[in-house]
């Protein structure tokens, strides 16, 4: 089975600051997706970032990045230049896929981050 | 407006009542996905449906239980609730790519 630790509750930072949100899972398959959702106070859940396991290069969303190392089963949540905005709910999320690019089974989402932007 | 609809958006219903929590999913997607979030807690995967058909059940309750319809969209039968069940239900699609996982804007589900 494969799990999903973030193992910060809770973390905060100052606008316009960088702050960096870690996750580690756990797998013996080598075919996967990662993301990081966010969810402000109104709940939706809004995705953030992906990645192909397979893909070396680290993914960028504007102001969010990952650091991706597969063999250490790390991905963590760059966010530079901190907006108030960015104050949410973060969750590290993994769902395996095959060869061919497709996903299966379910998505498997860490326990989340509360981050909070301070003005 | 994400594309996976859901309704109600809100739900009071008192113990021992059931209910129904409906879910379009976005234009395309074949497979659905529910997930129940209480207060301050993280997602639980409940089940996913794909095409119709059942495809990976979670934490379900056997109180709980739910179908995809031909037209793919998606209902989840709460019964016999309990004080415990309040939470908010997201359900999410996909069209099983790394691109395609979209939530709802979730049903939020008190019993009192």
């Amino acid at each position: 089975a494969q799990t999903v630790t973030q193992s910060q509750p809770e973390m905060s930072v100052q606008e316009a600051e960088t702050v960096t949100l870690s996750c580690t899972y756990d797998t013996s398959e080598n075919n996967y997706y990662l993301f990081w959702y966010k969810q402000p106070p109104s709940r939706q859940m809004i995705l953030v970032i992906r990645q192909e396991a397979y893909k070396q290069q680290n993914a960028t969303e504007n102001r969010f990045s990952v650091n991706f190392q597969k063999a250490a089963k790390s991905f963590s949540l760059k966010i530079s230049d901190s907006q108030l905005g960015d104050t949410a709910m973060y969750f590290c999320a993994f769902i395996l896929s095959n060869a061919g690019g497709t996903s299966y089974g379910k998505l498997t989402f860490g326990q989340g981050t509360i981050l909070t932007v301070h003005p | 407006d994400s594309g996976v609809t859901q309704t109600p958006k809100h739900l009071i219903t008192a113990t021992g009542q059931r209910v129904t929590l409906r879910c379009s999913p976005r234009s395309g997607d074949l497979s659905v996905y529910w997930y129940q979030q209480s207060l301050d807690q993280g997602l639980q995967f409940l089940i996913q449906y794909y095409n119709g058909e059942e495809r990976a059940k979670g934490n379900i309750l056997e109180r709980f239980s739910a179908q995809q319809f031909p037209d793919l969209h998606s209902e989840l039968n709460l019964s016999s609730l309990e004080l415990g069940d309040s939470a908010l239900y997201f359900c999410a699609s996909s069209d099983s790519s790394l691109y395609g996982y979209t939530f709802g804007s979730g049903t939020r589900l008190t019993v009192v």
